[in-house]
Order: structure tokens, then C-alpha cells, then sequence
């Protein structure tokens, strides 16, 4: 089967850095998506990783083990508009789809 | 260059009615998706087409119907509305389903 796991909701202060876990049961996938989305809006891509390791876009970074079935996203120097829900999503294999867990909610606090 | 456009925004329906939610792409690409949210959850796939003419379901398809007759255009059709599709709906493209998805503003439909 295929699952995916988050944390429904984090809370941080502005400044600091958060981790936001994904853990996931799936025969296999082709890559792990993170997305964010403020509230009432669509979901924007922020990263994407096929390979294990880290990959880091400015203040923010996305690391994937394949062996530990887990992936986390990292927020740097947090600021008040990174409050938002962030969505992992992975793509299994031999599908043209995404399954996507059901987001983290992140507030940011002065 | 627009991107993925929606419409309606809102939508209101009484339980079995039937509408069109139109999605329109700029962009080229050949994979197309329907999406729904439920308030504080994820996305679940409605349909789904990998080019013109094709489609396919997604997690969950009943209550909807899809057709895609040209690459821009992907609406997604609802017959006999029930309160249990009460939901935000958002359509997203990608140039293939390993690359990124862009999504659409979302319509908020509403099933009394």
C-alpha cells in the first residue's frame, strides 16, 4: 500500500529553524515532493528529490532516505510568512500520480 | 502567460444539480490533474490525463466524470451533486508526472 505521514501541526518562533518530518509506506516511488500552501491559496512547489541526500534552496532544504522510508524539509531564519501548510507528496512507481499526505500546519510566532 | 485558470471561483449547488468546472493551461503540458480538499487534509486525486483524449482515475472518481479533448483543456464534470462533494477543487499541469505540478487558484464549491 502506500501511506504517508506528517505532523498535523508545529508551531516555531521567528528566527529559529524547524524540521518538518514525512515518513511513508510505498513500494517504491520515483521522487518525494514537498509543496507549500497559505491558507486559501493553491499549492507552490518548493522542492523535489529523487536522489538520497540533501538539497538546499536558500532557507530552505529538503532531505530524502529511501532506506528509512523518511524525508524532512528544513526551514531556516523562519520568518512570519512561512506560516502556512506544508505538503509532502511522492510519486510511486509505474503511476503518472502524486500521493500526498495530509500537510503540516506551520505557525510562525514573534 | 496565465498558467493554470480556473473558473467558477465559488460555486453554489443544490443537491442534485449538475456543473462544469472548467481548467485551462498555458504551459504545453500534457499531464493534467484534479485535486479536492477537504477542510485541514490533503489532496486526493479526483482524475487524471497524461495528454489529449487520454484519462484515467484517480483515488477518488466517483460522482465525477472528465474529458480531454484538447491539451489546454481538462473540465471536470459533476452529475447529481451530493453534500459529500462539498470540497475546494484545484486543477494542476506539469510538463511530465516526475516534474513539478502548477495549480490553479481552486474553486470552492458548496453542495446544500
Amino acid at each position: 500500500g502506500q501511506n504517508i505521514d506528517q505532523p498535523t501541526e508545529m508551531t516555531a518562533t521567528e528566527g529559529a529553524i524547524v524540521q518538518i518530518n514525512c515518513t511513508y509506506q510505498t513500494s517504491g516511488f520515483n521522487g518525494l515532493f514537498w509543496y507549500q500552501q497559505h491558507a486559501g491559496e493553491a499549492p507552490t512547489f518548493l522542492s523535489y528529490n529523487v536522489l538520497d541526500g540533501l538539497e538546499e534552496k536558500g532557507r530552505f532544504s529538503s532531505f530524502l532516505s529511501r532506506s528509512k522510508g523518511y524525508s524532512y524539509l528544513l526551514l531556516k531564519e523562519l520568518q512570519m510568512k512561512d506560516s502556512a501548510s506544508y505538503l509532502c507528496a511522492a510519486s510511486p512507481y509505474n503511476t503518472d500520480k502524486l500521493i500526498f499526505g495530509t500537510g503540516t500546519r506551520l505557525q510562525v510566532f514573534p | 502567460n496565465a498558467g493554470v485558470t480556473q473558473t467558477p471561483k465559488f460555486r453554489i449547488l443544490k443537491i442534485g444539480q449538475s456543473m462544469t468546472l472548467q481548467c485551462t493551461q498555458d504551459m504545453n503540458h500534457n499531464y493534467m490533474y484534479w485535486y479536492r480538499q477537504d477542510p485541514g487534509m490533503g489532496l486526493k486525486l479526483i482524475y487524471y490525463s497524461v495528454g489529449a483524449g487520454i484519462t484515467d482515475k484517480g483515488e477518488v472518481p466517483n460522482g465525477y466524470n472528465v474529458s480531454r479533448s484538447t491539451t489546454e483543456d481538462f473540465p471536470l464534470r459533476l452529475e447529481l451533486a451530493a453534500p459529500s462533494q462539498t470540497s475546494v477543487y484545484f486543477c494542476a499541469s506539469s510538463y511530465s508526472f516526475s516534474a513539478e505540478q502548477y495549480f490553479g487558484p481552486g474553486t470552492r464549491l458548496t453542495v446544500t
